[in-house]
């Protein structure tokens, strides 16, 4: 098993470009999540699902869409991209909701 | 509102000198509190659960223990091999699904 895989690794974007985070999970697991990780405030929140066709805001939403149309792939979209989204990004899995297992991240950086 | 609480934000061991790290939580009603190990660059590993007080779990060096309003991570004669920064979230039961993280703590094991 892969586990869960993001892609890119690194991107850099420009003030208002809008772009999609990849999240995979080969592991069947029905609830996926998207975490952003800031310096000193730890990770944070941003989309869940419980299972394909059902998504939930979380702490920090704005600015970010989500889809899920299958059980293996959760994208993140940055609908126009903004300086204070530059963050480290997370996907998540897990087969209930409880014990969640990380990608290996996306470093963002938008100028 | 729900918090998490960890301290020291860092800590710098020599090898061999067992210490423990700290998460204090104030939240509605716990479902359970995990414990993940991060490496620079890389995404949080999953390492306990706990859902009740008075529960504890080990592994290699580490243990964790729960009481009704904090968690520590022990660690034991730690080698190199353990710095990471270690993260504690919790799971609350007016959130299914929702980890609430703490900011972590940093931790250094000089040879």
């Amino acid at each position: 098993n892969a586990g869960v895989t993001q892609t890119p690794k690194f991107q850099v974007l420009k003030t208002g470009q809008s772009m999609t985070l990849q999240c995979a999970q080969d592991m069947n697991h029905e609830y996926m999540s998207w975490y952003r990780q800031d310096p000193g405030m730890g990770l944070r929140l941003i989309h869940y699902s419980v299972g394909a066709g059902i998504t939930d805001q979380g702490e920090v939403p704005n600015g970010y869409n989500v889809s899920r149309s299958t059980t293996e792939d959760f994208p993140l979209r940055l609908l126009s991209a903004a300086p204070s989204q530059t963050s480290v990004y997370f996907c998540a899995s897990s087969p209930k909701g409880y014990e969640q297992y990380f990608g290996p991240g996306t470093r963002l950086t938008v100028t | 509102e729900d918090q998490v609480t960890q301290s020291p934000e860092a800590l710098r061991l020599q090898e061999g000198e067992s210490s423990s790290l700290n998460c204090s939580y104030t939240v509605s009603g716990l479902r359970g509190l995990f414990w993940y190990r991060q490496d620079p660059g890389k995404g949080p590993e999953f390492l306990f659960t706990l859902y009740s007080a008075g529960e504890e779990k080990e592994k290699e060096r580490l243990k964790a223990t729960l009481t009704k309003k904090e968690s520590f991570l022990h660690i034991t004669a730690p080698k190199p091999e353990d710095s990471a920064t270690y993260l504690c979230a919790v799971h609350t039961t007016d959130s299914w699904g929702k980890l609430q993280f703490g900011a972590g703590t940093q931790v250094v094991v000089t040879p």
